[in-house]
């Protein structure tokens, strides 16, 4: 089946720089999305790689390398408002289905 | 509204009882998902709409679990005979059908069921 790992915690200080991790075990899939979700919220998109390499918006860089089937999202010059769940998706390619993982949950510290 | 709506917010119902959750999604997107996310885990996928058909319904966890889409817009999850294992956030998604391409989905902000 298709499965995608993230670790289930990170804890970084303002200010700082952190990497959420993803690994998957996929045949194959269109490309990379990662969302954030606060508490009670719904999940929000925040970028997308289709293809190999760093895409870049604002804070929010991700990265996605298929022959290592591993991609990342960095954040950058963390906040206190950074503290919330990111999950990686992706879509297969012989359905519609997006498959997330579990998430990670990123505690920003003062 | 300029998002994904989804109602209601909150539903508590017993054990047994048949529930529906709305879903109405941004006008004009084709796409429509239904996930569904227990307490502090990730996001189980239940069923896929393009239009008012599912070419994918392979999440739906029994065949308790129905949904339809009317108009092309609103769609209706029913959960029938409910169990206290049916307790989660149910989430809609929409997305304009090709803009898939840029993998993005806009969610609701869920519809939280709990089954005594």
């Amino acid at each position: 089946g298709q499965s995608l790992e993230q670790p289930s915690e990170v804890t970084a200080v303002e200010g700082a720089i952190v990497q959420i991790n993803c690994t998957y075990q996929t045949s194959g899939f269109y490309g990379l999305s990662w969302y954030q979700q606060h508490d009670g919220g719904a999940p929000t998109f925040l970028s997308y790689n289709a293809l190999d390499g760093l895409e870049e918006t604002g804070r929010f860089s991700s990265f996605l390398s298929r022959s290592d089937s591993y991609g990342y999202l960095l954040l950058q010059e963390l906040q206190m408002k950074d503290s919330a769940s990111y999950f990686c998706a992706v879509r297969l390619p012989f359905g519609q289905n997006f498959v997330f993982g579990p998430g990670t949950r990123l505690s920003v510290l003062p | 509204g300029a998002g994904v709506s989804q109602s209601p917010s909150n539903k508590v119902t017993e054990k047994g009882k048949d529930v529906e959750l709305r879903c109405d999604p941004i006008s004009g997107h084709t796409a429509l998902y239904w996930y569904r996310q227990s307490l502090g885990q990730g996001l189980e996928f239940l069923i896929y709409f393009q239009g008012n058909s599912a070419p994918d319904k392979s999440g739906l966890p029994s065949d308790r679990f129905s949904a339809e889409r009317t108009g092309g817009s609103v769609s209706t999850l029913t959960i029938q005979r409910t169990q206290q294992e049916d307790s989660a956030v149910y989430l809609c998604a929409s997305s304009p059908g090709r803009a898939l391409n840029t993998g993005e989905l806009f969610f609701g902000e869920g519809s939280r069921l709990t089954v005594l």
